[in-house]
């Protein structure tokens, strides 16, 4: 599966967008982009996935370009309560198998 | 409905003993899958059961890891001999997949946090 870039932290303030670009240069045809969301002391939770275009449920936005090379995990108006590490999966298709997890992003924000 | 439990919450064992910890899925996942994640650092897969089977166990770091899932539900990790290295939080995490197109989404439970002394 191909391997997922993002960026280690970022920071921000109570109330603004924030965007999570991935990166997954080699994602084959058959491959999903997958976001899980974890607070600290809890297992993982999922909040959305994409193949193509744009997605969109009641926590977040997913951008995904035609190349699909990379992805943009969207969080309008975050509060504190957002704080937590956000992680980009590319999933196989149409399969069960294991994630493949990276150290993902320490989103913290701010008051 | 309830989500995934995982049993004990926190364990604290010393160097060389055995240990198990319990996992029981959203009632109906066929799918059951055991990560350990260290500090700092992402969910590492362990094995998988499709139903009563481990359809992939190559995430077991040795042969002191071992996990069985006899009545295709319940699941528990055991582990021989514990080491000071195996202090982590294992997860656990069930799926239902009945094919075609789209991904298995995995649901996980809260974790057991092991340290050994």
């Amino acid at each position: 599966l191909a391997k997922t870039t993002q960026p280690i932290s970022m920071d921000s303030y109570e109330g603004q967008e924030v965007n999570i670009t991935c990166s997954h240069n080699n994602i084959a045809t058959n491959d999903y982009i997958t976001w899980y969301q974890q607070f600290p002391s809890q297992g993982p939770r999922f909040i959305i996935q994409g193949y193509k275009t744009k997605v969109t449920n009641e926590v977040a936005s997913l951008f995904i370009p035609a190349d699909r090379k990379s992805s943009t995990l969207s969080l309008p108006r975050v509060s504190l309560s957002d704080t937590a590490v956000y992680y980009c999966l590319v999933v196989r298709g149409s399969t069960l198998g294991r994630l493949y997890f990276g150290r993902g992003t320490q989103l913290t924000v701010w008051p | 409905g309830a989500g995934v439990s995982q049993t004990p919450s926190n364990k604290v064992t010393e160097k060389g003993k055995y240990v198990e910890l319990r996992c029981d899925p959203i009632s109906g996942h066929t799918a059951l899958y055991w990560y350990r994640q260290s500090l700092g650092q992402g969910p590492e897969f362990l094995i998988y059961f499709q139903g009563t089977g481990a359809a992939d166990d190559s995430g077991l770091p040795n042969d002191r890891f071992f996990a069985v899932r006899p009545e295709g539900s319940v699941s528990t990790l055991k582990i021989q001999r514990t080491e000071r290295g195996d202090s982590a939080v294992y997860l656990c995490a069930s799926s239902f997949f009945s094919g075609g197109a789209g991904t298995d989404t995995q649901y996980f439970g809260p974790g057991t946090r092991l340290t050994v002394l």
